[in-house]
């Protein structure tokens, strides 16, 4: 059964580029049925989908955050990173990885990681 | 920027039917998918391509649709149920996807 687990920085400084990187475990992240990518919640509020690749460098981006996002595949390592540069409190969110199998609606998040807080603040 | 919208809450007894909605003028076209949150957890997918159920998700879960509105009916909610839940689709083009704002589904 693929997990996922999302680790990085817990706090990064107003206008500095924030990292993430997912570990994929139980399966490959080559795999020509899947998407991987990022989505986000700011505390207490609802979720926001960042963007998604496939191990080919396919990439669909949210079209609000498309200029400061960056999403990349190491599939030597089985993982997926994110870089969200210029950030702002307003970044200050938990932060998903999730695996997207590919739907009617084209693609959908499941499984997810545990998710990874995000504190933007100097 | 394109969106769906749900109801911020509902509120059923235990063993009542909960229904709750997510409208968005792409669903015509574009399936719903449902995602239940327990508080500080990370969602789960319940529902898949309108009304399909994943394994290990109970019977009483069920998803519909009907014009621009797609429903989650939780049949004979349990006090277990009590999470949010977001609705996710795409945009006409399909190339946006989003999710609704969520409905906290209380249970008691």
């Amino acid at each position: 059964q693929v997990q996922l687990e999302e680790s990085g920085p817990g706090l990064v400084k107003p206008s500095e580029t924030l990292s993430l990187t997912c570990s994929v475990s139980g399966g490959s992240i080559s795999s020509w049925s899947y998407y991987w990518g990022w989505i986000r919640q700011p505390p207490g509020k609802g979720l926001e989908w960042i963007a998604s690749i496939n191990h080919s460098g396919s990439t669909f981006y949210s079209a609000s955050l498309k200029s400061r996002v960056t999403l990349s595949v190491d599939t030597s390592k089985n993982q997926v990173s994110l870089k969200l540069r210029s950030v702002t409190a307003a970044d200050t969110a938990v932060y998903y990885c999730a695996r997207f199998f590919i739907a009617m609606a084209g693609i959908a998040p499941d499984p997810w990681g545990q998710g990874t807080l995000v504190t933007v603040s100097s | 920027s394109y969106e769906l919208t749900q109801p911020p809450s509902v509120s059923v007894s235990p063993g009542q039917t909960a229904r709750i909605t997510c409208s968005g003028d792409a669903l015509p076209k574009k399936s719903a998918y449902w995602y239940q949150q327990k508080s500080g957890q990370a969602p789960v997918l319940v529902i898949y391509d309108d009304s399909k159920r994943p394994s290990g998700i109970p019977e009483r879960f069920s998803g519909s649709t009907s014009g621009t509105m797609a429903t989650l009916t939780i049949s004979g909610a349990q006090v277990e149920d009590e999470a949010d839940y977001y609705c996710y689709s795409t945009d006409s083009s399909g190339n946006h996807r989003v999710f609704g704002g969520g409905t906290k589904l209380t249970v008691l």
